[in-house]
């Protein structure tokens, strides 16, 4: 049974640094990552989507990488904002399989 | 093109009473997921549904949930004689097709549902 853990379940960090999101997978056999943003109140937002294939993709200040055989992904922002504050899910989909098994999440706060 | 709509956004009811949810998916798309998020936990599938059809409902429970996705009109999801542990927002996806590189699923605004 696929297990998503994300850690740390919160992080607090100033303006302008760098920082990584973490996001680990007990089954190595996902079909496709996804990383999202929810905010307090509101819906989902896809930020990045790695296939099994890739190794990483890009979108602005953030970048995911996969490691299927570790069942690892990071998230990377750059130049971190207080608009980047915010809950981080990532999500597995599973090969052959519609469900996406979600992390519980990343609280991340960015002081101004 | 619109994105996925839910309403409501927010919902109260009381024990005992029934919570229906609606979901109208993106223009074209024909499958639909609903997903449960308890506080502080990430979400859990609960349910797949291609028009007038169920594909898979093994995440919902047995009892008191239902849920349905006619030729016509959103997808309801319908939650009888609420219990307090139902309070939960509640997130419906879409997507063009299921299966392949190109089907990502859309994420509505979700429905907050409160028992008191």
């Amino acid at each position: 049974k696929q297990e998503v853990t994300q850690i740390p379940a919160a992080l607090s960090v100033p303006e302008g640094e760098n920082l990584v999101l973490n996001c680990s997978f007990t089954d190595s056999a996902i079909y496709n990552l996804q990383w999202f943003r929810q905010d307090p109140g509101k819906g989902l937002t896809s930020l990045l989507l790695i296939q099994s294939s890739q190794r990483e993709q890009t979108s602005g200040r953030l970048n995911a990488s996969l490691d299927k055989s570790s069942g690892r992904s990071t998230l990377y922002i750059a130049a971190s904002q207080p608009g980047d504050s915010a809950t981080y899910l990532c999500a597995v989909r599973m090969d052959s399989n519609y469900q996406l098994i979600w992390g519980a999440g990343t609280k991340l706060i960015i002081k101004p | 093109n619109a994105g996925v709509m839910q309403n409501p956004r927010h919902l109260v009811r009381r024990r005992g009473q029934e919570a229906r949810l609606r979901c109208s998916p993106m223009k074209g798309h024909s499958h639909v997921y609903w997903y449960r998020q308890l506080p502080e936990e990430g979400l859990k599938f609960m349910v797949y549904l291609q028009k007038e059809n169920i594909i898979d409902e093994s995440g919902m429970p047995k009892e008191r949930f239902s849920a349905e996705f006619p030729k016509e009109g959103p997808s309801i999801l319908r939650i009888q004689q609420v219990v307090r542990g139902d309070s939960a927002a509640y997130f419906c996806a879409s997507s063009q097709v299921a299966g392949g590189p190109t089907d990502t699923q859309y994420f509505g605004p979700g429905t907050r549902l409160t028992v008191l």
